[in-house]
């Protein structure tokens, strides 16, 4: 009954790999995001999509590239991996992108660039 | 959005309320204040929210102020399982494209048997 997935949960690759991580919600929101925590723990938005649309984009290099399938799924690439890309990433729900709804959060995926 | 401060760490006894705060004095009125919560090794959790009145459900009570420059968010009975960074965020109602949430560095609530 997991409402936000995300796999894989683990991912540790060497530098100039290309990868990608999914995420799925059978909540039925029509927004989803990417958010990056880094090292020190800081939690960024990266991207954010509504209805196979994007709306944010937070300047994040174009290494980095969404792509949304359906309203349900909202995947994330990353070509030419660096070390600095080492975090956890983060996939996150909504029921919309404007109001007061709040964000329901996946439980993760931990990229190690070696 | 509008910026918000809290202090790095607290700690609370098992079975005593938790009372977090957090300061937000150039709120305006068409924000939100929010409370998140992320247990380590997991992806954060929605807490509660409140625009001007008191807020509770389940989880939690949020207590803001008249001139709403601050809130408390209250644990009314912490549990070892409590124990988190709890992040208060502001943002504005109807954020359009905009909308996101922007997370500050939180609160680390460590409660103690």
């Amino acid at each position: 009954d997991t409402a936000v997935s995300q796999t894989p949960k683990y991912l540790v690759t060497q530098m100039g790999n290309d990868k990608s991580i999914k995420c799925e919600q059978n909540l039925g929101h029509d927004t989803m995001y990417w958010y990056k925590q880094d090292s020190k723990k800081f939690l960024k938005i990266m991207f954010s999509y509504n209805n196979k649309e994007l709306i944010i984009n937070e300047t994040v290099p174009n290494r980095f590239s969404p792509k949304s399938p359906d309203k349900a799924h909202l995947n994330l690439h990353i070509n030419s991996l660096e070390l600095g890309d080492s975090a956890v990433y983060f996939c996150a729900s909504s029921p919309t992108s404007r109001g007061q709804e709040t964000q329901y959060f996946g439980p993760g995926t931990r990229l190690l660039v070696l | 959005d509008a910026k918000t401060t809290q202090p790095p760490s607290m700690d609370c006894a098992e079975g005593r309320a938790a009372n977090l705060p957090c300061n937000h004095s150039t709120i305006s009125g068409n924000e939100y204040v929010y409370w998140y919560r992320q247990i380590h090794s997991q992806g954060p959790q929605y807490i509660i929210h409140g625009l001007k009145n008191n807020e509770t459900n389940e989880m939690a009570s949020l207590i803001i102020t008249e001139d709403r420059k601050s809130s408390t968010l209250i644990l009314p009975h912490a549990t070892l399982r409590d124990t988190a960074v709890y992040y208060c965020i502001v943002r504005v109602m109807g954020g359009g494209s905009n909308y996101k949430l922007t997370f500050g560095k939180g609160t680390l609530l460590t409660v103690n048997p």
